[in-house]
Protein backbone atom coordinates (compact mmCIF):
# COMPACT_ATOMS: atom_id res chain seq x y z
CA UNK A 1 0.00 0.00 0.00
CA UNK A 2 2.51 2.76 -1.45
CA UNK A 3 -0.55 5.06 -1.74
CA UNK A 4 1.03 8.73 -2.95
CA UNK A 5 5.22 9.02 -2.64
CA UNK A 6 7.23 11.75 -3.02
CA UNK A 7 11.22 12.04 -3.57
CA UNK A 8 13.14 13.32 -2.01
CA UNK A 9 12.24 13.73 1.16
CA UNK A 10 15.02 16.51 1.88
CA UNK A 11 16.78 19.15 -0.87
CA UNK A 12 18.95 21.96 -0.65
CA UNK A 13 19.87 23.69 -3.83
CA UNK A 14 21.63 26.82 -4.84
CA UNK A 15 20.01 29.56 -5.69
CA UNK A 16 19.92 29.45 -9.71
CA UNK A 17 19.78 25.45 -9.76
CA UNK A 18 16.76 23.05 -11.09
CA UNK A 19 15.26 20.35 -10.24
CA UNK A 20 12.46 17.87 -10.17
CA UNK A 21 10.32 17.03 -7.43
CA UNK A 22 8.77 13.94 -8.08
CA UNK A 23 5.49 12.16 -7.24
CA UNK A 24 4.16 8.90 -7.69
CA UNK A 25 0.58 7.34 -6.87
CA UNK A 26 -0.10 3.61 -7.08
CA UNK A 27 -4.41 3.91 -6.83
CA UNK A 28 -5.11 4.98 -10.44
CA UNK A 29 -6.15 8.25 -9.34
CA UNK A 30 -7.43 10.69 -11.89
CA UNK A 31 -6.79 13.98 -9.85
CA UNK A 32 -2.91 14.87 -8.34
CA UNK A 33 -1.92 18.48 -7.14
CA UNK A 34 0.84 20.08 -5.81
CA UNK A 35 0.52 22.56 -3.13
CA UNK A 36 3.54 24.32 -1.09
CA UNK A 37 3.38 25.12 3.08
CA UNK A 38 5.00 27.86 4.40
CA UNK A 39 4.69 28.93 8.18
CA UNK A 40 1.14 31.04 8.88
CA UNK A 41 0.51 30.35 5.21
CA UNK A 42 -1.19 27.27 4.98
CA UNK A 43 -1.68 24.85 1.66
CA UNK A 44 -1.27 27.48 -1.42
CA UNK A 45 -2.15 25.16 -4.88
CA UNK A 46 0.83 24.99 -7.39
CA UNK A 47 -0.39 23.08 -10.39
CA UNK A 48 -2.58 20.44 -10.36
CA UNK A 49 -4.30 18.16 -13.05
CA UNK A 50 -7.54 16.10 -14.01
CA UNK A 51 -6.15 13.32 -15.75
CA UNK A 52 -3.19 12.29 -18.17
CA UNK A 53 -2.31 15.00 -20.23
CA UNK A 54 -3.82 17.83 -18.82
CA UNK A 55 -2.48 20.67 -16.46
CA UNK A 56 -3.89 23.64 -14.96
CA UNK A 57 -2.39 26.50 -12.85
CA UNK A 58 -3.45 26.71 -9.23
CA UNK A 59 -3.11 30.00 -6.85
CA UNK A 60 1.39 30.22 -7.09
CA UNK A 61 2.34 28.82 -10.37
CA UNK A 62 5.12 31.01 -10.92
CA UNK A 63 8.27 28.96 -11.33
CA UNK A 64 7.16 25.27 -11.40
CA UNK A 65 6.43 23.76 -14.51
CA UNK A 66 4.27 20.16 -14.35
CA UNK A 67 3.77 17.82 -16.58
CA UNK A 68 1.47 14.55 -16.46
CA UNK A 69 1.93 11.58 -18.98
CA UNK A 70 0.88 9.16 -16.99
CA UNK A 71 -1.77 9.05 -14.81
CA UNK A 72 0.74 7.45 -12.03
CA UNK A 73 3.53 10.53 -11.95
CA UNK A 74 3.20 13.85 -11.68
CA UNK A 75 6.77 15.27 -11.72
CA UNK A 76 6.93 19.32 -10.42
CA UNK A 77 9.95 21.25 -11.68
CA UNK A 78 11.89 24.35 -10.46
CA UNK A 79 13.14 25.94 -13.61
CA UNK A 80 15.43 28.21 -11.19
CA UNK A 81 15.63 27.99 -8.03
CA UNK A 82 15.19 31.03 -5.23
CA UNK A 83 15.02 31.53 -1.99
CA UNK A 84 11.52 32.47 -2.37
CA UNK A 85 11.09 28.66 -3.08
CA UNK A 86 12.03 27.77 0.71
CA UNK A 87 8.93 25.51 1.72
CA UNK A 88 7.32 21.73 2.13
CA UNK A 89 6.09 21.21 -0.84
CA UNK A 90 3.22 17.82 -0.48
CA UNK A 91 1.99 16.15 -3.91
CA UNK A 92 -1.73 14.75 -3.05
CA UNK A 93 -4.31 13.10 -5.29
CA UNK A 94 -7.87 11.97 -5.66
CA UNK A 95 -9.75 9.07 -7.23
CA UNK A 96 -11.77 11.93 -9.54
CA UNK A 97 -13.20 15.71 -9.04
CA UNK A 98 -16.24 15.96 -6.18
CA UNK A 99 -13.21 15.09 -3.40
CA UNK A 100 -15.72 12.84 -2.01
CA UNK A 101 -13.01 10.41 -0.35
CA UNK A 102 -10.58 13.91 0.37
CA UNK A 103 -7.15 13.59 -0.69
CA UNK A 104 -4.05 11.82 -0.05
CA UNK A 105 -1.45 12.98 0.63
CA UNK A 106 2.31 12.48 0.45
CA UNK A 107 4.83 12.60 3.07
CA UNK A 108 6.24 15.85 1.69
CA UNK A 109 9.36 17.61 0.55
CA UNK A 110 11.34 19.69 2.30
CA UNK A 111 13.17 22.42 0.16
CA UNK A 112 15.62 24.70 1.44
CA UNK A 113 16.96 27.05 -1.41
CA UNK A 114 20.15 28.94 -0.67
CA UNK B 1 -11.36 36.68 -3.43
CA UNK B 2 -11.01 33.32 -2.93
CA UNK B 3 -10.08 32.69 1.11
CA UNK B 4 -10.35 30.16 3.57
CA UNK B 5 -10.06 31.70 7.35
CA UNK B 6 -9.53 29.84 9.82
CA UNK B 7 -9.78 30.88 13.87
CA UNK B 8 -8.62 30.73 16.51
CA UNK B 9 -4.75 30.56 14.96
CA UNK B 10 -3.66 28.53 18.03
CA UNK B 11 -5.80 26.56 21.02
CA UNK B 12 -3.56 25.07 24.19
CA UNK B 13 -6.18 22.98 26.31
CA UNK B 14 -6.16 20.23 28.94
CA UNK B 15 -7.14 16.88 28.50
CA UNK B 16 -10.37 16.25 28.45
CA UNK B 17 -11.50 19.57 27.58
CA UNK B 18 -14.21 20.19 24.47
CA UNK B 19 -12.67 22.16 21.77
CA UNK B 20 -14.30 23.87 18.89
CA UNK B 21 -12.48 25.05 15.77
CA UNK B 22 -13.97 27.48 13.09
CA UNK B 23 -13.67 28.03 9.35
CA UNK B 24 -15.54 30.60 7.92
CA UNK B 25 -14.76 30.65 3.44
CA UNK B 26 -16.18 33.23 0.95
CA UNK B 27 -18.89 31.47 -1.67
CA UNK B 28 -18.04 30.97 -5.52
CA UNK B 29 -18.51 28.27 -6.78
CA UNK B 30 -18.34 26.44 -3.37
CA UNK B 31 -19.20 22.21 -3.97
CA UNK B 32 -17.85 21.26 -0.75
CA UNK B 33 -16.04 21.66 2.57
CA UNK B 34 -13.10 19.43 3.68
CA UNK B 35 -11.04 19.49 7.51
CA UNK B 36 -7.79 17.49 7.62
CA UNK B 37 -5.49 17.09 10.73
CA UNK B 38 -1.85 17.55 10.35
CA UNK B 39 0.66 16.33 12.36
CA UNK B 40 4.37 15.63 11.81
CA UNK B 41 3.93 15.01 8.25
CA UNK B 42 1.45 15.28 5.66
CA UNK B 43 -2.42 15.70 6.30
CA UNK B 44 -5.22 13.27 7.05
CA UNK B 45 -8.51 13.58 5.79
CA UNK B 46 -11.38 13.75 8.65
CA UNK B 47 -14.50 15.19 7.15
CA UNK B 48 -16.13 16.50 3.79
CA UNK B 49 -19.39 18.58 4.15
CA UNK B 50 -21.50 19.38 1.43
CA UNK B 51 -24.82 19.86 2.93
CA UNK B 52 -25.81 22.18 5.21
CA UNK B 53 -27.08 21.35 8.88
CA UNK B 54 -25.90 17.51 8.53
CA UNK B 55 -23.49 16.70 11.02
CA UNK B 56 -20.76 14.44 10.43
CA UNK B 57 -18.88 12.21 13.13
CA UNK B 58 -16.28 10.26 13.91
CA UNK B 59 -16.19 9.14 17.16
CA UNK B 60 -14.85 12.01 19.54
CA UNK B 61 -15.25 14.11 16.14
CA UNK B 62 -17.83 16.05 14.62
CA UNK B 63 -18.55 18.72 12.16
CA UNK B 64 -21.19 21.04 10.59
CA UNK B 65 -21.68 23.04 7.82
CA UNK B 66 -23.55 26.18 7.84
CA UNK B 67 -23.96 27.65 4.30
CA UNK B 68 -26.05 30.47 5.39
CA UNK B 69 -23.18 32.04 7.54
CA UNK B 70 -20.55 30.39 5.14
CA UNK B 71 -18.63 28.55 7.86
CA UNK B 72 -17.69 25.31 9.37
CA UNK B 73 -17.02 23.83 12.88
CA UNK B 74 -15.25 21.29 13.87
CA UNK B 75 -15.82 19.96 17.73
CA UNK B 76 -13.57 17.59 19.83
CA UNK B 77 -14.80 16.45 22.92
CA UNK B 78 -12.97 14.76 25.53
CA UNK B 79 -9.56 15.73 23.98
CA UNK B 80 -6.56 13.26 24.46
CA UNK B 81 -2.41 13.98 23.70
CA UNK B 82 -2.98 12.48 20.10
CA UNK B 83 -5.35 14.85 19.53
CA UNK B 84 -2.67 17.86 18.99
CA UNK B 85 -2.07 18.63 15.48
CA UNK B 86 -2.61 21.09 12.66
CA UNK B 87 -6.70 21.71 11.95
CA UNK B 88 -6.82 22.61 8.21
CA UNK B 89 -10.02 23.29 6.60
CA UNK B 90 -10.09 23.59 2.96
CA UNK B 91 -13.24 24.87 0.74
CA UNK B 92 -13.39 23.17 -2.82
CA UNK B 93 -14.58 25.38 -5.43
CA UNK B 94 -15.53 24.80 -9.14
CA UNK B 95 -13.40 25.92 -11.69
CA UNK B 96 -14.61 26.05 -15.48
CA UNK B 97 -15.61 22.42 -14.45
CA UNK B 98 -12.46 21.96 -12.66
CA UNK B 99 -12.67 21.76 -8.98
CA UNK B 100 -9.70 22.32 -6.77
CA UNK B 101 -9.38 23.16 -2.95
CA UNK B 102 -8.34 26.21 -1.16
CA UNK B 103 -6.70 25.48 2.68
CA UNK B 104 -6.84 27.94 5.35
CA UNK B 105 -4.30 28.27 7.42
CA UNK B 106 -4.77 25.79 10.01
CA UNK B 107 -5.69 25.80 13.59
CA UNK B 108 -2.52 24.57 15.64
CA UNK B 109 -4.28 22.75 18.90
CA UNK B 110 -2.09 21.53 21.97
CA UNK B 111 -3.39 19.24 24.42
CA UNK B 112 -1.84 19.10 27.30
CA UNK B 113 -1.85 16.33 29.60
Amino acid sequence: NAGVTQTPKFQVLKTGQSMTLQCAQDMNHEYMSWYRQDPGMGLRLIHYSVGAGITDQGEVPNGYNVSRSTTEDFPLRLLSAAPSQTSVYFCASAPGQGFRYGYTFGSGTRLTVV
Amino acid sequence: EDKVVQSPLSLVVHEGDTVTLNCSYEVTNFRSLLWYKQEKKAPTFLFMLTSSGIEKKSGRLSSILDKKELSSILNITATQTGDSAIYLCARAISNFGNEKLTFGTGTRLTIIP
